[in-house]
């Protein structure tokens, strides 16, 4: 049973556009949830993260939105850049070992691909 | 800053044979977790290190074993290797309440 579900396993999107990627989970024990991209051939890299006290967290052009009611986050990329092209994960943790986050349930991903 | 390494980057190995990876955190970090990835798939959690000891562990079986030295560094060893065992293998380290950042990991494959 997926814990983790990322329904989209690919999106195109014009470049300056915003990019919306979704996410949905069953545990409601999820505290903490972070976006990660991945390029080919490297490990995942980490994007943004939201505590699941939040329900939006910005950096820059990445805004995280979380729905706990719905159980259910968006990634959102304004605007969409070409070199944003890459595979997007979502993850969720319910572990804190007194200040330590624990092991990342992950989605499968979604494939974004933004074009000029 | 170094961030998280790992070797070997590449191995082919055979059925039934052992093999051991290696990781080295990034700068600051205590605590390292190892992921499996397999084709197609987001990466699954293996296991937890954190003060030389395994603190949480997925499920996998027990063919899959790992260390963490005083310096931090971890070893992801894995026995009796199966096919089903060639995946992209990924060391994670972080510290306290902040996020899990990852190495470029090893690919394993088996013949």
């Amino acid at each position: 049973d997926q814990q983790v579900k990322q329904n989209s396993p690919s999106l195109s999107v014009q470049e300056g556009r915003i990019s919306i990627l979704n996410c949905d989970y069953t545990n409601s024990m999820f505290d903490y949830f972070l976006w990660y991209k991945k390029y080919p051939a490297e490990g995942p890299t980490f994007l943004i993260s939201i505590s699941s006290i939040k329900d939006k967290n910005e950096d820059g052009r990445f805004t995280v939105f979380l729905n706990k009611s719905a159980k259910h986050l968006s990634l959102h990329i304004v605007p969409s850049q070409p070199g944003d092209s890459a595979v997007y994960f979502c993850a969720a943790s319910d572990v804190n070992y007194g200040g330590s986050q624990g092991n990342l349930i992950f989605g499968k991903g979604t494939k974004l691909s933004v074009k000029p | 800053d170094a961030g998280v390494t790992q070797s070997p980057t590449h191995l082919i190995k055979t059925r039934g044979q052992q093999v051991t990876l290696r990781c080295s955190p990034k700068s600051g970090h205590d605590t390292v977790s190892w992921y499996q990835q397999a084709l197609g798939q987001g990466p699954q959690f293996i296991f937890q290190y954190y003060e030389e000891e395994e603190r949480q562990r997925g499920n996998f079986p027990d063919r899959f074993s790992g260390h963490q030295f005083p310096n931090y560094s971890s070893e992801l060893n894995v026995n009796a290797l199966l096919l089903g065992d060639s995946a992209l293998y990924l060391c994670a380290s972080s510290s306290g309440l902040g996020p899990q950042h990852f190495g470029d990991g090893t690919r394993l494959s088996i013949l």
